[in-house]
């Protein structure tokens, strides 16, 4: 089975300017995640989708970050405009559809570092 | 906001030695779940373990969980190289959909 697949692997952007991620989850989950990961931090989450609506977003900077996940599959975050204290690596994660007495694992991708100078 | 908080914040071990790290969270749960990262790559999953459970091994892996003290830990026995990783503790509870939230993380060094 194929993972969840992020591009770019590296971004490197000056202040003040935009940068998208890309995220292909796991065929046939419905929840798709956006986290965080400041260097030696756990992840946080920036966004959560269930198939296209967004569940939680409380704690995503709505100033300059956006989120989107088309007809229920790929997903993408932009972050407009960087700052410095954006650098970090941004991990997408999949899973089933989790019910309130059952969870399902999370796969995450490799991330994608950006550095933002 | 980070749910749990992992203790020891780094630990480093000999090959073949147990490693125990722990992680204490703040509100009610439905599940915990450990994960490994390795220096620079993604998360992989470990374990669940349900609120309702005390106890789960899996492999080398013992988790363990209390729920009156809202903490768990895990055990991994026979320490290898390749356990080198940090390890972080996901908490999950039900707010009309499943809210994961992860610690801090425990920075685990296996020297050979």
């Amino acid at each position: 089975e194929a993972g969840v697949a992020q591009s770019p692997r590296y971004k490197i952007i000056e202040k003040r300017q935009s940068v998208a991620f890309w995220c292909n989850p796991i065929s046939g989950h419905a929840t798709l995640y956006w986290y965080q990961q400041i260097l030696g931090q756990g992840p946080k989450l920036l966004i959560q989708f269930q198939n296209n609506g967004v569940v939680d977003d409380s704690q995503l900077p709505k100033d300059r970050f956006s989120a989107e996940r088309l007809k229920g599959v790929d997903s993408t975050l932009k972050i407009q405009p960087a700052k410095l204290e954006d650098s970090a690596v941004y991990l997408c994660a999949s899973s089933l559809l989790g019910l309130r007495d059952g969870l399902y694992e999370q796969y995450f991708g490799p991330g994608t570092r950006l550095t933002v100078t | 906001s980070q749910q749990g908080e992992e203790d020891p914040q780094a630990l480093s071990i000999q090959e073949g030695e147990n490693a125990t790290m722990n992680c204490s969270y703040k509100t009610s749960i439905n599940n915990l779940q450990w994960y490994r990262q390795n220096s620079g790559r993604g998360l992989v999953h470990l374990i669940l373990i349900r609120s309702n459970e005390r106890e789960k091994h899996s492999g080398r892996l013992r988790v363990t969980l209390d729920t009156s003290k809202k903490s768990s830990s895990l055990l991994i026995t026979a320490s290898r190289a390749a356990d080198t990783a940090s390890y972080f503790c996901a908490t999950d509870r039900w707010g009309g959909y499943q809210k994961v939230t992860f610690g801090t993380g425990t920075k685990l060094q296996v020297i050979p």
